[in-house]
C-alpha cells in the first residue's frame, strides 16, 4: 500500500541553521504530496503541498520539491527560528483514500 | 468561517473503563470526518473516516469504534480501554469530496490509560 517514510527525529538545530527533513514515498499512480506542521499544544495544519512532479511547494520560508525520479519530497528552510520548533509530518494523497502520514519529525530550534 | 471542536483536551482513564471522545464541526455541511491517533514512536495513524452520516470506514482493527450520529458530529468510543489505547487523538475534517487534500485538525485529546 501507499506509505511515507521520513527521517527519524528529534532534530535539534541552532537558530539560523539550515534545515532538511527527508521524506520519501511509495505510491501507485501519481500522488499529491504535503507537509503538515504541529506546533506545541495544537493540532496539525497544512504547511505546503505539491501536486505533480517538479512542483515546488513553499510557505513561511519552507520549501519542498516533488521529485518523481527519487520519490522524494524533502522539506528545507534556509534559516530556522525558534518559532519553527514543532513536529513536521510528510503526507501523500493517492487515489480515493484519505491522507497517509509519515511518523513525524520533531524539530527543536535553540537560540 | 469553519471551526472544529474536540473535547476533552486531556483524559486519564483506568484500564477497562469506557471511552467517548466527541468532535463537532461548525460552518460547513457534509464534511468528511476523520479520527487519527498519534502514539509515541508510531506517528500519525488513521483510525476512522466518514463521508456521511452513518458511513464509517475503519482503517485498522482495534479496540475502538466510531459513530456519526449527525452530519457534523463524530464520536470515538470504546467499551473497555486497553493500555495500548493511550495516545493523542486528533479529529479532522475536509471539504466534501473524495479527493480532498486539505485537512483541518482539532486541537486533540491526550488520553492516558492507566
Amino acid at each position: 500500500g501507499d506509505s511515507v517514510t521520513q527521517m527519524e527525529g528529534p532534530v535539534t538545530l541552532s537558530e539560523e541553521a539550515f534545515l532538511t527533513i527527508n521524506c520519501t514515498y511509495t505510491a501507485t499512480g501519481y500522488p499529491s504530496l504535503f507537509w503538515y506542521v504541529q506546533y506545541p499544544g495544537e493540532g496539525l495544519q497544512l504547511l505546503l503541498k505539491a501536486t505533480k512532479a517538479d512542483d515546488k511547494g513553499s510557505n513561511k520560508g519552507f520549501e519542498a520539491t516533488y521529485r518523481k525520479e527519487t520519490t522524494s519530497f524533502h522539506l528545507e528552510k534556509g534559516s530556522v527560528q525558534v518559532s519553527d520548533s514543532a513536529v513536521y509530518f510528510c503526507a501523500l494523497l493517492s487515489g480515493n483514500t484519505p491522507l497517509v502520514f509519515g511518523k513525524g519529525t520533531r524539530l527543536s530550534v535553540i537560540a | 468561517s469553519q471551526t472544529i471542536h474536540q473535547w476533552p483536551a486531556t483524559l486519564v482513564q483506568p484500564v477497562g473503563s469506557p471511552l467517548s471522545l466527541e468532535c463537532t464541526v461548525e460552518g460547513t455541511s457534509n464534511p468528511n470526518l476523520y479520527w487519527y491517533r498519534q502514539a509515541a514512536g508510531r506517528g500519525l495513524q488513521l483510525l476512522f473516516y466518514s463521508v456521511g452520516i452513518g458511513q464509517i470506514s475503519s482503517e485498522v482493527p482495534q479496540n475502538l469504534s466510531a459513530s456519526r450520529p449527525q452530519d457534523r458530529q463524530f464520536i470515538l468510543s470504546s467499551k473497555k480501554l486497553l493500555l495500548s489505547d493511550s495516545g493523542f487523538y486528533l479529529c479532522a475534517w475536509s471539504v466534501e469530496g473524495r479527493r480532498n487534500e486539505k485537512l483541518f485538525f482539532g486541537s486533540g485529546t491526550q488520553l492516558s490509560v492507566l
